[in-house]
């Protein structure tokens, strides 16, 4: 079973900013928070990744609650090719890259 | 981001038959390798692990007589549906995983069993 939980979808506008929320109260000390999207009939896309600080990379920033037990991905200015499928993961420790998938939250952007 | 290859993209085959999906590391050694499989309007399950040069660890309920893995190369990963039946019907992703545990997916191999 998926060790996060997050809304089944969300609808954002072009240029507008996008906050996707996860919520991962199980989460261990050595566990990472992974986000990867996933467009129709591809396979999934590498988004992020972090442990206890905010990361920011270019597609997106992780913000990571000072608990741990929630993270917010923020996506700056979505555009149509953000559409997809976002998933938040948590991995870590001897199970690191046994990645176990939630439904995730479909992401639909409107121009 | 690294290259991950599949082949085929796209196969149909016959019940009862044998696919070979292969998946390419193609920038850098996959020391392991994840297999997934995901079912229409379903979420991606792992089937199994393998690192280079072991026999493949298989998830509970995942076959592996009829799901044979083979990692024998950094770069190269085989997954082999033996006498396949149309409960096979898959997307089939690989996810390659380096040394400094950084970890990739393959664009995926649609299986339709007919």
């Amino acid at each position: 079973d998926a060790k996060t939980t997050q809304p089944n979808s969300m609808e954002s506008n072009e240029e507008e900013p996008v906050h996707l929320p996860c919520n991962h109260s199980t989460i261990s000390g050595t566990d990472y928070i992974h986000w990867y999207r996933q467009l129709p009939s591809q396979g999934p896309e590498y988004v992020i990744h972090g442990l206890t600080s905010n990361v920011n990379n270019r597609m997106a920033s992780l913000a990571i609650a000072e608990d741990r037990k929630s993270s917010t991905l923020i996506l700056h200015r979505a555009t149509l090719r953000d559409a997809a499928v976002y998933y938040c993961i948590q991995s870590g420790g001897t199970s690191y890259g046994k990645l176990t998938f939630g439904q995730g939250t479909i992401l639909t952007v409107h121009p | 981001g690294a290259v991950v290859s599949q082949h085929p993209s796209w196969v149909i085959c016959k019940s009862g038959t044998s696919v070979k999906i292969e998946c390419r590391s193609l920038d850098f050694q996959a020391t392991t390798m994840f297999w997934y499989r995901q079912f229409p309007k379903q979420s991606l399950m792992l089937m199994a692990t393998s690192n280079e040069g072991s026999k493949a660890t298989y998830e509970q309920g995942v076959e592996k007589d009829k799901f044979l893995i083979n990692h024998a190369s950094l770069t190269l990963s085989t997954l082999t549906v033996t006498s396949a039946h149309p409960e096979d019907s898959s997307f089939y992703i690989c996810s390659p995983q380096g040394s400094r545990y950084e970890q990739y997916f393959g664009p995926g191999t649609r299986l339709t069993v007919t």
